[in-house]
Protein backbone atom coordinates (compact mmCIF):
# COMPACT_ATOMS: atom_id res chain seq x y z
CA UNK A 1 0.00 0.00 0.00
CA UNK A 2 1.24 3.33 -1.10
CA UNK A 3 -0.58 5.56 0.98
CA UNK A 4 -2.24 7.68 -1.86
CA UNK A 5 -5.94 6.82 -2.24
CA UNK A 6 -7.29 7.96 -5.37
CA UNK A 7 -11.16 7.69 -6.39
CA UNK A 8 -13.34 6.71 -7.74
CA UNK A 9 -11.78 3.85 -8.89
CA UNK A 10 -14.12 3.12 -12.26
CA UNK A 11 -15.47 6.27 -14.09
CA UNK A 12 -18.09 5.47 -17.12
CA UNK A 13 -19.48 8.59 -18.58
CA UNK A 14 -20.28 10.05 -21.94
CA UNK A 15 -18.82 12.61 -24.43
CA UNK A 16 -19.24 16.05 -23.37
CA UNK A 17 -19.85 15.52 -19.69
CA UNK A 18 -17.54 16.98 -17.12
CA UNK A 19 -15.58 14.56 -14.29
CA UNK A 20 -13.41 15.38 -10.99
CA UNK A 21 -11.13 12.77 -10.27
CA UNK A 22 -9.91 13.07 -6.40
CA UNK A 23 -6.54 12.11 -4.72
CA UNK A 24 -5.49 12.08 -1.42
CA UNK A 25 -1.29 11.94 -0.66
CA UNK A 26 0.96 10.04 1.27
CA UNK A 27 0.62 11.28 5.03
CA UNK A 28 3.48 14.11 5.09
CA UNK A 29 3.98 14.64 1.16
CA UNK A 30 3.31 18.18 0.00
CA UNK A 31 3.65 17.38 -3.24
CA UNK A 32 1.15 15.99 -5.98
CA UNK A 33 1.49 14.37 -9.74
CA UNK A 34 -1.05 13.88 -11.93
CA UNK A 35 -0.24 11.63 -14.62
CA UNK A 36 -2.14 9.77 -17.94
CA UNK A 37 -1.35 6.41 -19.22
CA UNK A 38 -3.82 5.57 -22.21
CA UNK A 39 -4.32 2.12 -23.73
CA UNK A 40 -0.12 0.38 -23.96
CA UNK A 41 0.75 3.86 -23.46
CA UNK A 42 3.71 5.08 -21.08
CA UNK A 43 2.94 7.63 -18.32
CA UNK A 44 2.23 11.12 -19.48
CA UNK A 45 2.74 14.08 -16.70
CA UNK A 46 -0.10 16.64 -16.91
CA UNK A 47 0.64 18.71 -13.70
CA UNK A 48 2.51 19.45 -10.36
CA UNK A 49 1.07 20.61 -7.51
CA UNK A 50 3.59 21.47 -4.28
CA UNK A 51 2.20 22.67 -1.24
CA UNK A 52 -1.51 24.32 -2.54
CA UNK A 53 1.17 25.64 -5.48
CA UNK A 54 1.10 24.73 -9.27
CA UNK A 55 4.78 24.19 -9.90
CA UNK A 56 4.98 22.02 -13.46
CA UNK A 57 3.36 21.36 -16.33
CA UNK A 58 2.99 18.89 -18.64
CA UNK A 59 1.12 17.76 -21.42
CA UNK A 60 -1.77 18.68 -20.13
CA UNK A 61 -4.84 19.61 -22.38
CA UNK A 62 -6.88 22.88 -21.62
CA UNK A 63 -9.90 21.30 -20.70
CA UNK A 64 -8.34 19.54 -18.04
CA UNK A 65 -7.53 21.24 -14.42
CA UNK A 66 -6.07 20.79 -11.24
CA UNK A 67 -5.94 22.20 -7.68
CA UNK A 68 -4.53 20.70 -4.46
CA UNK A 69 -6.41 22.00 -1.30
CA UNK A 70 -5.05 23.26 1.97
CA UNK A 71 -5.52 19.88 2.98
CA UNK A 72 -3.03 18.91 0.31
CA UNK A 73 -5.58 16.46 -1.85
CA UNK A 74 -6.07 17.29 -5.24
CA UNK A 75 -8.70 16.98 -7.43
CA UNK A 76 -8.34 16.80 -11.41
CA UNK A 77 -11.48 18.02 -13.42
CA UNK A 78 -11.94 16.62 -16.79
CA UNK A 79 -13.90 18.54 -18.84
CA UNK A 80 -15.85 18.37 -22.68
CA UNK A 81 -14.80 14.27 -22.21
CA UNK A 82 -14.02 13.36 -25.83
CA UNK A 83 -13.95 9.33 -26.82
CA UNK A 84 -9.77 9.51 -26.39
CA UNK A 85 -9.79 10.80 -22.64
CA UNK A 86 -10.09 7.28 -21.39
CA UNK A 87 -7.36 6.15 -19.97
CA UNK A 88 -5.90 5.12 -16.53
CA UNK A 89 -5.26 8.99 -14.51
CA UNK A 90 -2.67 8.33 -11.39
CA UNK A 91 -2.02 10.40 -8.92
CA UNK A 92 1.67 10.27 -7.29
CA UNK A 93 2.92 12.64 -3.82
CA UNK A 94 6.20 12.77 -3.09
CA UNK A 95 7.96 14.78 0.19
CA UNK A 96 8.99 17.82 -1.32
CA UNK A 97 9.42 19.77 -4.39
CA UNK A 98 13.01 17.88 -6.03
CA UNK A 99 12.80 15.91 -8.99
CA UNK A 100 14.93 13.33 -6.99
CA UNK A 101 12.34 12.66 -4.42
CA UNK A 102 10.62 9.27 -5.18
CA UNK A 103 7.27 9.45 -6.43
CA UNK A 104 4.16 7.15 -4.46
CA UNK A 105 1.76 6.19 -7.10
CA UNK A 106 -1.79 5.60 -5.90
CA UNK A 107 -4.11 2.33 -8.35
CA UNK A 108 -5.29 5.46 -10.57
CA UNK A 109 -9.03 6.25 -11.57
CA UNK A 110 -10.16 4.34 -15.02
CA UNK A 111 -11.87 7.00 -16.78
CA UNK A 112 -14.09 5.29 -19.68
CA UNK A 113 -15.68 7.98 -21.93
CA UNK A 114 -18.43 6.03 -24.27
CA UNK B 1 16.14 17.87 -21.42
CA UNK B 2 17.33 14.03 -19.08
CA UNK B 3 16.08 11.81 -21.73
CA UNK B 4 15.57 7.88 -20.73
CA UNK B 5 16.35 5.17 -22.99
CA UNK B 6 15.78 1.77 -22.22
CA UNK B 7 14.88 -1.35 -24.01
CA UNK B 8 11.49 -2.19 -24.90
CA UNK B 9 11.22 -5.41 -23.99
CA UNK B 10 13.07 -8.34 -22.51
CA UNK B 11 12.46 -12.14 -21.35
CA UNK B 12 13.61 -14.44 -19.00
CA UNK B 13 13.42 -17.30 -17.35
CA UNK B 14 12.41 -18.13 -13.38
CA UNK B 15 15.73 -18.34 -11.15
CA UNK B 16 17.36 -16.03 -13.66
CA UNK B 17 19.39 -12.86 -13.48
CA UNK B 18 17.84 -9.97 -15.28
CA UNK B 19 20.17 -6.54 -15.75
CA UNK B 20 18.31 -4.08 -17.37
CA UNK B 21 19.76 -0.82 -18.83
CA UNK B 22 18.89 2.65 -19.21
CA UNK B 23 20.71 5.55 -21.07
CA UNK B 24 20.99 9.00 -19.96
CA UNK B 25 23.41 10.88 -21.57
CA UNK B 26 21.79 14.40 -20.63
CA UNK B 27 21.84 13.11 -17.07
CA UNK B 28 22.33 16.69 -14.84
CA UNK B 29 24.92 16.69 -11.87
CA UNK B 30 22.99 16.39 -8.61
CA UNK B 31 20.17 14.29 -10.34
CA UNK B 32 19.14 10.93 -9.04
CA UNK B 33 18.44 7.77 -10.85
CA UNK B 34 14.91 5.96 -9.94
CA UNK B 35 13.62 2.89 -10.86
CA UNK B 36 10.01 2.03 -10.94
CA UNK B 37 8.23 -1.24 -11.38
CA UNK B 38 4.54 -1.11 -12.92
CA UNK B 39 2.27 -4.03 -13.56
CA UNK B 40 -0.81 -4.30 -15.65
CA UNK B 41 -3.66 -1.85 -14.45
CA UNK B 42 -1.46 -0.35 -11.12
CA UNK B 43 0.07 2.48 -10.48
CA UNK B 44 4.43 2.49 -10.43
CA UNK B 45 5.79 1.40 -7.22
CA UNK B 46 9.32 2.51 -6.32
CA UNK B 47 12.08 0.00 -6.68
CA UNK B 48 15.47 1.94 -6.14
CA UNK B 49 17.56 5.13 -6.57
CA UNK B 50 20.71 5.87 -6.53
CA UNK B 51 23.47 8.58 -7.57
CA UNK B 52 26.45 6.68 -8.50
CA UNK B 53 28.57 3.49 -8.05
CA UNK B 54 26.50 0.62 -6.21
CA UNK B 55 22.89 0.79 -4.44
CA UNK B 56 21.46 -2.39 -3.08
CA UNK B 57 18.18 -3.11 -1.49
CA UNK B 58 16.29 -6.39 -0.06
CA UNK B 59 14.64 -6.24 -3.96
CA UNK B 60 17.33 -5.23 -6.54
CA UNK B 61 20.67 -3.80 -6.82
CA UNK B 62 21.75 -0.44 -9.25
CA UNK B 63 25.06 -0.24 -11.02
CA UNK B 64 25.48 3.37 -12.00
CA UNK B 65 29.33 4.19 -13.77
CA UNK B 66 31.51 6.74 -13.05
CA UNK B 67 30.43 9.11 -15.76
CA UNK B 68 26.49 8.29 -14.82
CA UNK B 69 25.44 8.05 -18.37
CA UNK B 70 23.60 4.72 -17.61
CA UNK B 71 22.55 2.75 -15.37
CA UNK B 72 21.50 -0.79 -14.47
CA UNK B 73 18.89 -2.22 -12.61
CA UNK B 74 19.51 -5.96 -11.54
CA UNK B 75 17.33 -8.38 -10.58
CA UNK B 76 18.92 -11.51 -8.60
CA UNK B 77 16.66 -14.77 -9.44
CA UNK B 78 13.79 -13.23 -10.67
CA UNK B 79 10.15 -15.42 -10.60
CA UNK B 80 6.77 -15.05 -12.51
CA UNK B 81 5.77 -12.13 -10.48
CA UNK B 82 8.44 -10.17 -11.57
CA UNK B 83 7.07 -10.28 -14.69
CA UNK B 84 6.21 -6.26 -15.48
CA UNK B 85 7.16 -2.64 -17.05
CA UNK B 86 10.52 -1.51 -15.69
CA UNK B 87 10.99 2.65 -15.75
CA UNK B 88 13.90 4.30 -15.45
CA UNK B 89 13.48 7.88 -14.30
CA UNK B 90 16.33 10.47 -14.11
CA UNK B 91 15.09 14.30 -12.57
CA UNK B 92 14.06 17.13 -15.18
CA UNK B 93 15.78 20.14 -13.07
CA UNK B 94 15.60 22.18 -15.95
CA UNK B 95 11.99 21.68 -16.35
CA UNK B 96 10.61 20.71 -12.53
CA UNK B 97 8.67 17.77 -13.54
CA UNK B 98 9.55 14.27 -14.02
CA UNK B 99 8.86 12.33 -17.33
CA UNK B 100 8.88 8.68 -18.00
CA UNK B 101 9.92 6.48 -21.01
CA UNK B 102 8.73 3.92 -22.45
CA UNK B 103 10.09 1.42 -19.94
CA UNK B 104 10.92 -1.77 -20.39
CA UNK B 105 8.33 -4.71 -20.41
CA UNK B 106 9.87 -8.28 -18.51
CA UNK B 107 8.48 -10.58 -19.10
CA UNK B 108 9.69 -13.93 -16.79
CA UNK B 109 8.91 -17.65 -17.99
CA UNK B 110 8.97 -20.84 -16.40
Amino acid sequence: DSGVTQTPKHLITATGQRVTLRCSPRSGDLSVYWYQQSLDQGLQFLIQYYNGEERAKGNILERFSAQQFPDLHSELNLSSLELGDSALYFCASSVDLGVNSPLHFGNGTRLTVT
Amino acid sequence: LAKTTQPISMDSYEGQEVNITCSHNNIATNDYITWYQQFPSQGPRFIIQGYKTKVTNEVASLFIPADRKSSTLSLPRVSLSDTAVYYCLVGDKTENKLTFGTGTQLKVEL
